[in-house]
């Protein structure tokens, strides 16, 4: 059974500065699909940024990218330029493209982030 | 504009009280699933139904029941078997009959507290 694991409960960062988020998983497969989902005090979940596995380019959304590397099954999130709207919970999934029963998000136990002004 | 709507926003159920949220989407989506967040657990999945009139249990079903009779809607209801109820629900939904896949977009939640 495929896993996601974020083994940074809590992270914290200055605004305006980097940040990046890590992300790993477990799979058999060789072409799924991952995600990254923002959380804010709110609660509305997010979509942040999507990703591939059979497209070797890293996925970007303005401030947001990540580093995607297959062979480790790694998926980090880097922000980039962090801005106080960034504070909230970060959670990484994982889905598999293949068809059947699999059309369920594996879900990590997400990281906290918290920006200082 | 498209999208989940989940009411109420805040539910308070008495005990041995049975109570229904509901999930509504326009986004013409063919899946929906039922969440449940607790603080440090994550999301974990209580139900989902990928076509209408056909639902499979996820990892915590027990005291918790849904149907799909509407594409539009699946409404989850707590009942009484479930012993700890207060939690914050979610609903989401994606599309599945694509090439590629885009995610799941979600409602706003619902927050269920026992008095």
């Amino acid at each position: 059974a495929q896993t996601v694991t974020q083994s940074q409960p809590e992270m914290s960062v200055q605004e305006a500065e980097t940040v990046t988020l890590s992300c790993t998983y477990d799979t058999s497969e060789s072409d799924y699909y991952l995600f990254w989902y923002k959380q804010p005090p709110s609660r509305q979940m997010i979509l942040v940024i999507r990703q591939e596995a059979y497209k070797q380019q890293n996925a970007t959304e303005n401030r947001f990218s990540v580093n995607f590397q297959k062979a480790a099954k790694s998926f980090s999130l880097k922000i980039s330029d962090s801005q106080l709207g960034d504070a909230a919970m970060y959670f990484c999934a994982y889905r598999s493209a293949s068809a059947g029963n699999n059309r369920k998000l594996i879900w990590g136990l997400g990281t906290s982030l918290a920006v200082n002004p | 504009d498209g999208g989940i709507t989940q009411s109420p926003k805040y539910l308070f159920r008495k005990e041995g009280q049975n109570v229904t949220l509901s999930c509504e989407q326009n986004l013409n989506h063919d899946a929906m699933y039922w969440y449940r967040q607790d603080p440090g657990q994550g999301l974990r999945l209580i139900y989902y139904s990928q076509i209408v009139n056909d639902f499979q249990k996820g990892d915590i079903a027990e005291g918790y029941s849904v149907s799909r009779e509407k594409k539009e809607s699946f409404p989850l209801t707590v009942t009484s078997a479930q012993k700890n109820p207060t939690a914050f629900y979610l609903c989401a939904s994606s599309i599945t009959r694509t090439l590629v896949y885009y995610g799941y977009t979600f409602g706003s939640g619902t927050r269920l507290t026992v008095v």
